[in-house]
């Protein structure tokens, strides 16, 4: 499968947890981004990269969330003391540098804080 | 004002009727505009982009966008039950994409 993975596909956690999750792009792509998704809401912007270099975050993107790429392939995301307001479904897309920002989703990672 | 704006539906279709879903959007200089399908606990998928005023078809799909109104529009020929689902419209003002909140179409039998 040459698509965009995530991992894990579900995550149940409790309150003031810390919470990791991965994307893998597809392989030829050098941009990834990831978004917060809520029901019936579109996905939110949370923050993208190009290569290794993070460009931009969202305002949404508190300090309790971090994002990394460090060597331009695979990223994460890591949610320190989550809250339940975090609850939401992950979603990581990727693009190349052809395409004009078509951006190709993973499956997403659904994050239940309780 | 939202930056992307669709009616949130549901949207109900018969079979084999034409569905039309509606966006807008208020930064007049985007240039980059995509519409994705998004069935229900799954991530969206990419359907057509378009950058071009006029219409660009693809199979059933058929893109359109005026740029002057600031519309971006999704027609859906031959609807079918798999069409069933909701559609988000999306838009690049800037260096990211800026989603509306969706769509829900019903195809009826």
């Amino acid at each position: 499968d040459t698509g965009v993975s995530q991992d894990p596909r579900h995550k149940i956690t409790k309150r003031g947890q810390n919470v990791t999750f991965r994307c893998d792009p597809i392989s030829e792509h050098n941009r990834l981004y990831w978004y917060r998704q809520t029901l019936g809401q579109g996905p939110e912007f949370l923050t993208y990269f190009q290569n290794e270099a993070q460009l931009e975050k969202s305002r949404l993107l508190s300090d309790r969330f971090s994002a990394e790429r460090p060597k331009g392939s695979f990223s994460t995301l890591e949610i320190q003391r989550t809250e339940q307001g975090d609850s939401a479904m992950y979603l990581c897309a990727s693009t190349g540098d052809r395409g004009a920002y078509e951006q190709y989703f993973g499956p997403g990672t659904r994050l239940t804080v309780t | 004002q939202k930056e992307v704006e669709q009616n949130s539906g549901p949207l109900s279709v018969p079979e084999g009727a034409i569905a039309s879903l509606n966006c807008t959007y208020s930064d007049r200089g985007s240039q980059s505009f995509f519409w994705y399908r998004q069935y229900s606990g799954k991530s969206p998928e990419l359907i057509m982009s378009i950058y071009s005023n006029g219409d660009k078809e693809d199979g059933r799909f058929t893109a359109q966008l005026n740029k002057a109104s600031q519309y971006v529009s999704l027609l859906i020929r031959d609807s079918q039950p798999s069409d069933s689902a909701t559609y988000l419209c999306a838009v690049i003002p800037a260096s990211k994409i800026i989603f509306g909140s969706g769509t829900r179409l019903s195809i009826r039998p």
